[in-house]
């Protein structure tokens, strides 16, 4: 099955304890990104990768790493949380051709709960 | 920088009607794609419908349709029918279609309640 995947699904941590969400996706996508969301807010993208080693900030960078070295791999790394961290995460992938199935939108993973107090 | 608004945050509609969901958004490109987004409580992202701005034919799935303005940049969902199922937040995105950008941009979601 086609699919995103993230983990963990639910993370409560503390202030300053480094901490990695995992994405992998199966599709052999090109392009992947990571966003948050926040009520009233929508969804903001953090980073995003082109491809392997190829990765770019977002429109909310701060406080976030990311790496790229696999095409199906996307960890988001937050090296020393905060509480304004605490956010509903999604990754998300996409070919990075447009004229391929599917290269026209993004396929989301279930998303990741994370807690930081 | 291209923005999406969202200006109803609560929408709600009885089974079996029609709703409308609004979206306007600004850019200032030609060429891009607009998106309509489902998220029930299982916090998935469910795409529902797409449109491309070139195509002046509005897009249609079944139940669900838009009502594309590009003069007023306008992007509607029309829910006819509507079943419980379709209780959920609702986020408008906006994407370029320049070069290789595959950034979406989001609206603040509009929360849809259908009423039995």
């Amino acid at each position: 099955e086609a699919q995103v995947t993230q983990n963990p699904r639910y993370l409560i941590t503390v202030t300053g304890k480094k901490l990695t969400v995992t994405c992998s996706q199966n599709m052999n996508h090109e392009y992947m990104s990571w966003y948050r969301q926040d009520p009233g807010l929508g969804l903001r993208q953090i980073y995003y990768s082109m491809n392997v080693e190829v990765t770019d900030k977002g429109d909310v960078p701060e406080g976030y790493k990311v790496s790229r070295k696999e095409k199906r791999n996307f960890p988001l790394i937050l090296e020393s949380p905060s509480p304004n961290q605490t956010s509903l995460y999604f990754c998300a992938s996409s070919p990075s051709i447009a004229g391929v199935v599917g290269g026209n939108e993004q396929f989301f993973g279930p998303g990741t709960r994370l807690t930081v107090l | 920088a291209q923005t999406v608004t969202q200006s109803q945050p609560e929408m709600s509609v009885q089974e079996a009607e029609t709703v409308t969901l609004s979206c306007t958004y600004d850019t200032s490109e030609s060429d891009y794609y607009l998106f309509w987004y489902k998220q029930p409580p299982s916090r998935q992202m469910i795409l529902v419908i797409r449109q491309e701005a070139y195509k002046q034919q509005n897009a249609t799935e079944n139940r669900f349709s838009v009502n594309f303005q590009k003069a007023a940049k306008s992007f509607s969902l029309k829910i006819s029918d509507s079943q419980l199922g379709d209780a959920a937040m609702y986020f408008c995105a906006y994407r370029s279609a320049k070069g290789s950008a595959r950034q979406l941009t989001f609206g603040s979601g509009t929360q849809l309640t259908v009423l039995p």
